[in-house]
């Protein structure tokens, strides 16, 4: 497997319950926000993303909550299936790509 | 398929071979990335190339050196490299060099890179 996925901050969920995934960001002038899902022997894939003048932004099956005031932004999966096993991270722009910066990972494991 | 492809996928090679990772992407994007990821740490961005110019050479040891022939490849020359560069290489295309455009950037699945 990933090695990128070991020892990292792991959510085990039962397969058609609801998801959350956190991650708090450092920037205060960070104005977009993406996440984005690793699978196993993959690179990172865009889920979806948020700027900083909205609050929440849904996808299909995907919600993206962004709290500003205490820098935290969340993940929600909605029925969660066994194909959303991954390694889910954030990434904060800030403006140019030298102030991209990601997050470590959490690796969600769905339980059939 | 994402639309960057890299090869080889895995590589396993002694501190005193050369290799080279290649990374092709035919999303018509401008800018093009090379990043190292390691377990229990974040992305590290390595090199940017902007329209095949290199802009960024984020602090990284001379053992890789990477090139830019024309906006659709990019290779990253490997020599020299020691354990401790073992990790995951992932290529990443965007519109522009600017961050993130919208839907952010494109990666390709990764080289598995093992130096023994």
């Amino acid at each position: 497997g990933e090695s990128v996925g070991l020892h990292l901050p792991t959510l085990s969920v039962q397969e058609g319950d609801n998801s959350i995934i956190n991650c708090a960001y450092s920037n205060s002038a960070s104005d977009y926000f993406i996440w984005y899902k690793q699978e196993s022997g993959k690179g990172p894939q865009f889920i979806i993303d948020i700027r900083s003048n909205m609050d929440k932004r849904q996808g299909q099956r995907v919600t993206v909550l962004l709290n500003k005031t205490v820098k935290h932004l969340s993940l929600q999966i909605a029925a969660t299936q066994p194909g959303d096993s991954a390694v889910y991270f954030c990434a904060e722009n800030s403006g140019g790509y030298q102030k991209v910066t990601f997050g470590i990972g959490t690796k969600l494991q769905v339980i059939p | 398929e994402t639309g960057v492809t890299q090869t080889p996928r895995h590589l396993v090679m002694g501190m005193t071979n050369k290799k080279s990772l290649k990374c092709e992407q035919h999303l018509g994007h401008n800018a093009m990335y090379w990043y190292k990821q390691s377990a229990k740490k974040p992305l590290e961005l390595m090199f940017v190339y902007s329209l095949e110019e290199r802009v960024e050479n984020n602090s990284v040891p001379s053992r890789f050196s990477p090139e830019c022939p024309n906006s659709s490849h990019l290779f990253l020359h490997l020599h020299t490299l020691q354990p401790e560069d073992s990790a995951l290489y992932l290529c990443a295309s965007s519109q522009d060099y600017n961050g993130h455009g919208r839907y952010g950037y494109t990666f390709g699945s990764g080289t598995r890179l093992t130096v023994v």
